[in-house]
């Protein structure tokens, strides 16, 4: 059974820093992209970063790039998202998910309960 | 502003059938599969429907999806109360190497 937990979430102040992980099993995580999606408070879903499988890429949203990291440690099966200067505005609920399929044809087939990111002072 | 677009909300009655449309372009829709996630109250996304009109694994045929050109369509037919959800479309934007998502379609079932 695939399952993904997320971890990492809490109070932070405006400019700061917070490490997300997502502990993955029940599948051979380095065969698999990996990607956060966030939600902020009463809003809808928003794509935040991927990271391909072994030897892949990584991908950014213009909202976070140049301030948020993804990786992934393999030995470990966890999918980290490194986040700095944050903003009010990254308040969210992350969540990370499974990527399936490949070329034109990615989908996100599991996803973990998410964890809360709340940035203010 | 979302890349793709839904309508912000649909109701229908149960029983009934209902349609929610993906709106998008030759840089996202016309050219890669588009797939769908329910979000029930309270709770994570699910996948719905991929590659346009696949069901994964325990999702009822009562969920169909459909894609023409730069648009796709999720139905519902047989609506109950328990269907009532947010629910997003999402696709890769091939020229800017994004993912992008609907801004969600809020199912109210009357």
């Amino acid at each position: 059974e695939v399952q993904l937990l997320e971890s990492g979430g809490g109070l932070v102040q405006p400019g700061g820093s917070l490490s997300l992980s997502c502990a993955a099993s029940g599948f051979t995580f380095s065969s698999y992209a990996m990607t956060w999606v966030r939600q902020a408070p009463g809003k809808g879903l928003e794509w935040v970063s991927a990271i391909g499988g072994s030897g892949g890429g990584t991908y950014y949203a213009d909202s976070v790039k140049g301030r948020f990291t993804i990786s992934r440690d393999i030995s470990k099966n966890t999918l980290s998202l490194q986040m700095n200067s944050l903003r009010a505005e990254d308040t969210a609920v992350y969540y990370c998910a499974k990527v399936e399929g490949g070329s034109s044809s990615y989908y996100f087939d599991y996803w973990g309960q998410g964890t809360l990111v709340t940035v203010s002072s | 502003q979302s890349v793709l677009t839904q309508p912000p909300s649909v109701s229908a009655a149960p029983g009934q059938k209902v349609t929610i449309s993906c709106s998008g372009s030759s840089s996202n829709i016309g050219n890669n599969y588009v797939s769908w996630y329910q979000q029930l109250p309270g709770t994570a996304p699910k996948l719905l429907i991929y590659e346009n009109n696949k069901r994964p694994s325990g999702i009822p045929d009562r969920f169909s999806g459909s894609q023409s050109g730069t648009s796709a369509t999720l139905g519902i037919t047989g609506l109950q109360t328990g269907d009532e959800a947010d629910y997003y479309c999402g696709t890769w934007a091939s020229s800017l190497s994004t993912w992008v998502f609907g801004g969600g379609t809020k199912l109210t079932v009357l």
